[in-house]
């Protein structure tokens, strides 16, 4: 099955103690995306990469970091947790192709930082 | 850049009634256009979208979505909806792969 695996679904921690939120697809995507999703903001870019080792900001990327070493993950990375960064995380992948640029979305990560 | 707007952030509607949730984006290029459901604690689902050709887009569970250059809208439809089309809708619009911009989502309440 096509699928973008997110692990964890849930998680809370305390500011300051770093946390990685792993991302994973399988259809041999080119593109991947990070997105945060706050309540009357909709969904927002946080950082979205190419390709392997192509990585760029997106429209919020204070305070994360990403990696693409492998085509099929991309992990984000929160390397000091701060209260303002629980929010609602989704991984996103599509393929360059002609015609598919919709994006396959993951389950979404919870995160509460406390 | 572009942007989106969602008119309504939310939307309660009866059972069997229609529904019109609107959408109007701003670009100086060409776009693609998309509208994204979310059931509650889920992913974002593609319900349907404007690439080119027709301007009128259907999904499989009977919405529609047209595309109004004019007007710069892009509003999704639904003759009669039913209490399982209760969720969050969201519009995106995007000129590449790496531009994708998303409105502030629409809550389609349905009562029975």
């Amino acid at each position: 099955e096509a699928q973008v695996t997110q692990n964890p679904r849930y998680l809370i921690t305390v500011t300051g103690k770093k946390l990685t939120v792993t991302c994973s697809q399988n259809m041999n995507h080119e593109y991947m995306s990070w997105y945060r999703q706050d309540p009357g903001l909709g969904l927002r870019q946080i950082y979205y990469s190419m390709n392997v080792e192509v990585t760029d900001k997106g429209d919020v990327p204070e305070g994360y970091k990403v990696s693409r070493k492998e085509k099929r993950n991309f992990p984000l990375i929160l390397e000091s947790p701060s209260p303002n960064q629980t929010s609602l995380y989704f991984c996103a992948s599509s393929s360059t192709l002609a015609g598919g640029r919709e994006q396959y979305f993951g389950p979404g990560t919870r995160l509460t930082v406390t | 850049a572009q942007s989106v707007t969602q008119l309504d952030s939310q939307v309660p509607v009866f059972e069997e009634a229609p529904v019109e949730l609107r959408c109007n984006y701003s670009s100086s290029v060409s776009v693609y256009l998309f509208w994204y459901v979310q059931y509650p604690n889920q992913g974002l689902q593609l319900l349907l979208k404007y690439l080119s050709g027709s301007t009128l887009v259907e999904s499989i569970n009977g919405f529609e979505a047209e595309f109004n250059k004019s007007q710069t809208s892009f509003h999704l439809r639904k003759p009669s909806v039913h209490i399982s089309d209760t969720a969050e809708y969201f519009c995106a619009v995007s000129v590449t792969n790496n531009d994708m911009r998303f409105g502030a989502g629409t809550r389609l309440t349905v009562k029975p």
